[in-house]
């Protein structure tokens, strides 16, 4: 099967810009997670959705980041403005059923922001 | 909320046996999972223990004490190719998977 295909692989903004982050999920996976990954730690997560309804966004910075995910498939995480904190590895995930041990998840190869 | 710890390094020679120790404090515990992630690649997923006990996958077993809150990865037979960073990860009960900061496993010649 197609893994989870993730794009841009690597982006380069000044800080007060905006960005997008597009992310195609494995074919049937109804639960999305999107995760922030700091340079030396593990992922956070930033938003999980079922389907198209976000169900835990509560460690998103809502002020700046939002999300989407059209027609319980594609999704895109945007930022705007991006601050210089906000450079790491923006990895996308995918999962048959809630993420729950024998339902794991498949990640993405990441984009890797970096903000100047 | 969650918080893991476990080491942060490791280093051991090809042929060697590596435990990465993992205990966590979580409400709402539901299982312990193990994610391997290799420099600048995405997170794969290794195991998963929802019970007490030990669960072998090839190379590779996972223990979970629910009781202890306690749980270990150990990698036998180590190849050049296991050097990465291994992360635990909790599940709870509602559905959210927090992972720990990482163990980075170097396996030496």
């Amino acid at each position: 099967e197609a893994g989870v295909v993730q794009s841009p692989r690597y982006k380069i903004i000044e800080k007060k810009q905006p960005v997008a982050f597009w992310c195609n999920p494995i074919s049937g996976h109804n639960t999305l997670y999107w995760y922030r990954q700091n340079l030396g730690q593990g992922p956070e997560l930033l938003i999980r959705y079922e389907n198209e309804e976000a169900v835990d966004d509560s460690q998103l910075p809502k002020d700046r980041f939002s999300a989407e995910r059209l027609k319980g498939v594609d999704s895109t995480l945007k930022i705007q403005p991006a601050e210089l904190g906000d450079s790491a590895v923006y990895l996308c995930a995918s999962s048959w059923a809630r993420g729950q041990g024998h339902s794991p998840l498949h990640f993405g190869n990441g984009t890797r922001l970096t903000v100047t | 909320g969650q918080s893991l710890e476990q080491p942060s390094e490791v280093t051991a020679v090809e042929g060697a046996i590596v435990q990465i120790n993992c205990t966590y404090q979580t409400s709402g515990f539901y299982g312990l999972s193990w994610y391997q992630q290799h420099d600048g690649g995405a997170p794969t997923f290794l195991s998963y223990n929802g019970l007490d006990g030990l669960e072998e996958t090839g190379r590779f077993s996972s223990f979970l004490s629910r009781s202890d809150s306690y749980g270990y990865l150990l990698l036998q037979e180590l190849q050049m190719k296991d050097s990465a960073s291994y992360f635990c990860a909790v599940s709870s009960n509602d559905y959210k998977l927090s992972f720990g900061a990482g163990t980075t496993v170097t396996v030496r010649a």
